[in-house]
C-alpha cells in the first residue's frame, strides 16, 4: 500500500501562474482533506471532500479550487498564485466514521515568487 | 475567540526521562482529541486518540490525558529516546463531521 500520495515535492511559481497540486490514495477513503501549514502555524483546512463529486470549503479556500471525480484523486488547484500562497500543503484522507485518525501524504512544498 | 495552543518552544529533554507536552484549547468543546507526530519534511502521523468521556489513554510508552474542566490534554512520552525527537501536534473535533483543528505543535529534542 502506497497511501496517499502527493506530487510534485517541491515547486517554485512565478506569480499568476496557475498550477495543480495531485493527491491520490488507495486505501479506498471516503473522505480527504487539504491542509496548507506555514511556519509557526497549525495545519489549516482548505478543501475537503466526503465522497466522489462532493466538495466544500474548509477555513481557507480562497485562491483554490479542488474536483473529486473518484474516490481515489482530490486535486487542488492554483489559480493566480500570490505570495501568500507560498507553504507546505499536506492531502489527507480518512475512511469518515467518528473521531477517524488522518493519513497524511508527504507534503508539498511551494513557493510564490 | 477558539483558540487551540501548544508550547512554541521546543522541549530539552534527556533520554530516559518522561516528555510532557501540552495542548491548552478555548472556546472549543471537543467530542475528541487527536495526537500526531510530525517529522521534518514530513506529513503528520497518528498516535492517540481520547474521547472526552475519557479521562486517560495509553499506548505502550505514550500516555494522553483529558481534562475537560481545564480544557487542556497532556501527552506524556515515557522512557524518552532520541528517537522521539520529533514535532508533536494535537488535533481537536467537534461532535458531527471531524473538521479537525491542529495546534502549532511543539518540538521535542531528546538528547542522549
Amino acid at each position: 500500500n502506497a497511501g496517499v500520495t502527493q506530487t510534485p515535492k517541491f515547486r517554485i511559481l512565478k506569480i499568476g501562474q496557475s498550477m495543480t497540486l495531485q493527491c491520490t490514495q488507495d486505501m479506498n477513503h471516503n473522505y480527504m482533506y487539504w491542509y496548507r501549514q506555514d511556519p509557526g502555524m497549525g495545519l489549516k483546512l482548505i478543501y475537503y471532500s466526503v465522497g466522489a463529486g462532493i466538495t466544500d470549503k474548509g477555513e481557507v479556500p480562497n485562491g483554490y479550487n479542488v474536483s473529486r471525480s473518484t474516490t481515489e484523486d482530490f486535486p487542488l488547484r492554483l489559480e493566480l498564485a500570490a505570495p501568500s500562497q507560498t507553504s507546505v500543503y499536506f492531502c489527507a484522507s480518512s475512511y469518515g466514521t467518528e473521531d477517524e485518525k488522518l493519513f497524511f501524504g508527504s507534503g508539498t512544498q511551494l513557493s510564490v515568487l | 475567540s477558539q483558540k487551540i495552543e501548544q508550547n512554541s518552544e521546543a522541549l530539552n529533554i534527556q533520554e530516559g526521562k518522561t516528555a510532557t507536552l501540552t495542548c491548552n484549547y478555548t472556546n472549543y468543546s471537543p467530542a475528541y482529541l487527536q495526537w500526531y507526530r510530525q517529522d521534518p519534511g514530513r506529513g503528520p502521523v497518528f498516535l492517540l486518540l481520547i474521547r472526552e468521556n475519557e479521562k486517560e489513554k495509553r499506548k505502550e510508552r505514550l500516555k494522553v490525558t483529558f481534562d475537560t474542566t481545564l480544557k487542556q490534554s497532556l501527552f506524556h512520552i515515557t522512557a524518552s529516546q532520541p528517537a522521539d525527537s520529533a514535532t508533536y501536534l494535537c488535533a481537536l473535533a467537534t461532535t458531527g463531521f471531524q473538521k479537525l483543528v491542529f495546534g502549532t505543535g511543539t518540538r521535542l529534542l531528546v538528547s542522549p
